[in-house]
């Protein structure tokens, strides 16, 4: 039982490339969710998705786009990553009815 | 969502009660109380959640006031892999769409010690 899986685990970029961060639940869940993790602002949302072909923006959408074409994938692009985009991104799951969000273990991401 | 406050840090001796207060002193009638604990470089963990009553699972007890204007996260036998960033979050329950989001604060840094 797999869970909720994320990748790459870590990941270094340059400033102005495109990076697509990854994420996999194995439940069928139909909630999924990205987060940003900074210090000093604890997590923020950034993206969420309601089901297959349904999301809408977090917090923090700015410089980030999501898509979610299976309910299972919900991965997380930016367009040209900034030096301010340098965190940590978790992506949760949840499902529908329930109250608890399952956290996937997170992606270290630096952009130079 | 109501806004929380916690402690920035608290310790707790192995084997004892750890008890971390919340105060949520705007929280309304159909907002729930959730906490949520981070280990070191790991994503969060749902501990338990309420909305007025008490509540215990295996993990931990929840005491809501009675006016609900705050909570206290009791773990009765404190380990040191309890050592974590514990958060209260705040929020309306069974739910979609926008109301659905988890808001995470800073949280109470936890240090269990020998």
């Amino acid at each position: 039982d797999a869970g909720i899986t994320q990748s790459p685990r870590y990941k270094i970029t340059e400033t102005g490339r495109q990076v697509t961060l990854m994420c996999h639940q194995t439940w069928s869940h139909s909630y999924m969710f990205w987060y940003r993790q900074d210090l000093g602002h604890g997590l923020r949302l950034i993206y969420y998705s309601a089901a297959a072909d349904i999301t809408d923006k977090g917090e923090v959408p700015d410089g980030y786009v999501v898509s979610r074409s299976k309910t299972e994938n919900f991965p997380l692009t930016l367009e040209s990553a900034t030096r301010s985009q340098t965190s940590v991104y978790f992506c949760a799951s949840r499902e529908g009815g329930k109250e608890t969000q399952y956290f996937g273990p997170g992606t270290r991401l630096l952009v130079l | 969502d109501a806004k929380t406050t916690q402690p920035p840090s608290m310790d707790c001796a192995e084997g004892r009660a750890a008890n971390l207060p919340c105060n949520h002193s705007t929280i309304s009638g159909n907002e729930y109380v959730y906490w949520y604990r981070q280990i070191h470089s790991q994503g969060p963990q749902y501990i338990i959640h309420g909305l007025k009553n008490n509540e215990t699972n295996e993990m931990a007890s929840l005491i809501i006031t009675e006016d609900r204007k705050s909570s206290t996260l009791i773990l009765p036998h404190a380990t040191l892999r309890d050592t974590a960033v514990y958060y209260c979050i705040v929020r309306v329950g069974k739910n979609t769409g926008t109301a659905s989001k988890l808001t995470f604060g800073t949280g109470t840094r936890l240090q269990v010690t020998l």
